[in-house]
């Protein structure tokens, strides 16, 4: 079975300065990884996605992420934090046919001045 | 604009009463999810169906149901039976047949709350 899991359940970094969000997997087969975000009492939105094309992947507002093999990592990384980096973050595995995603218990980011 | 819609965004309900949420999408997207969202517990997989008239379960479907009559729609009804409904719960959808097989779109969420 797959599973996800998310280290710290909260994060305050300043404002810019480095946000690193880990997130590590087990699935016994090639997986399709996920970053979504969620700012408060709204739903998910797609940060990036990993699907074997590249290890390195960019996604929106300036997020990109790594996928390590070796290490059966994803984490999440953005060089500078800004105010509206602030919300919950989640990482998400796939890999069967039916599409489901299996979630982290997320991350939430405080940003501090 | 394509999306998904949920409503109602807050609903207050009496212990014992079932209850429907809707959700709508215009993405022509054949898959649809509805999870379930609790603080420190990320979002858990109710039900999900991948075609018109099909559904399955997902890892906690007792005390919900679901219908699936029309590509668009995917109702989800919180019966008396489930012993915690309160809870923050979103519908997604997804296209499987395309190469973006495996991103989900997600609506706003609907806030339950049970008393």
């Amino acid at each position: 079975a797959q599973s996800v899991t998310q280290l710290g359940s909260h994060v305050s970094v300043s404002e810019g300065a480095l946000v690193l969000l880990r997130c590590n997997y087990s699935s016994s087969v090639p997986p399709y990884l996920f970053w979504y975000v969620q700012y408060p009492n709204q739903g998910l939105q797609l940060l990036l996605k990993y699907t074997s094309a590249a290890t390195l992947v960019k996604g929106i507002n300036g997020f990109e992420a790594e996928f390590k093999k070796s290490e059966t990592s994803f984490h999440l990384t953005k060089p500078s934090a800004h105010m509206s980096d602030a919300a919950e973050y989640f990482c998400a595995v796939s890999h069967d046919s039916w599409g489901k995603l299996q979630f982290g218990a997320g991350t939430q980011v405080v940003v501090t001045p | 604009d394509g999306g998904i819609t949920q409503s109602p965004k807050y609903l207050f309900r009496k212990e014992g009463q079932n209850v429907t949420l809707s959700c709508e999408q215009n993405l022509n997207h054949d898959a649809m999810y509805w999870y379930r969202q609790d603080p420190g517990q990320g979002l858990r997989l109710i039900y999900y169906s991948q075609i018109v008239n099909d559904f399955q379960k997902g890892d906690i479907a007792e005390g919900y149901s679901v219908s699936r009559e029309k590509k668009e729609s995917f109702p989800l009804t919180v019966t008396s039976a489930q012993k915690n409904p309160t809870a923050f719960y979103l519908c997604a959808s997804s296209d499987w047949d395309s190469l973006n097989s495996y991103e989900q779109y997600f609506g706003p969420g609907t806030r339950l709350t049970v008393t």
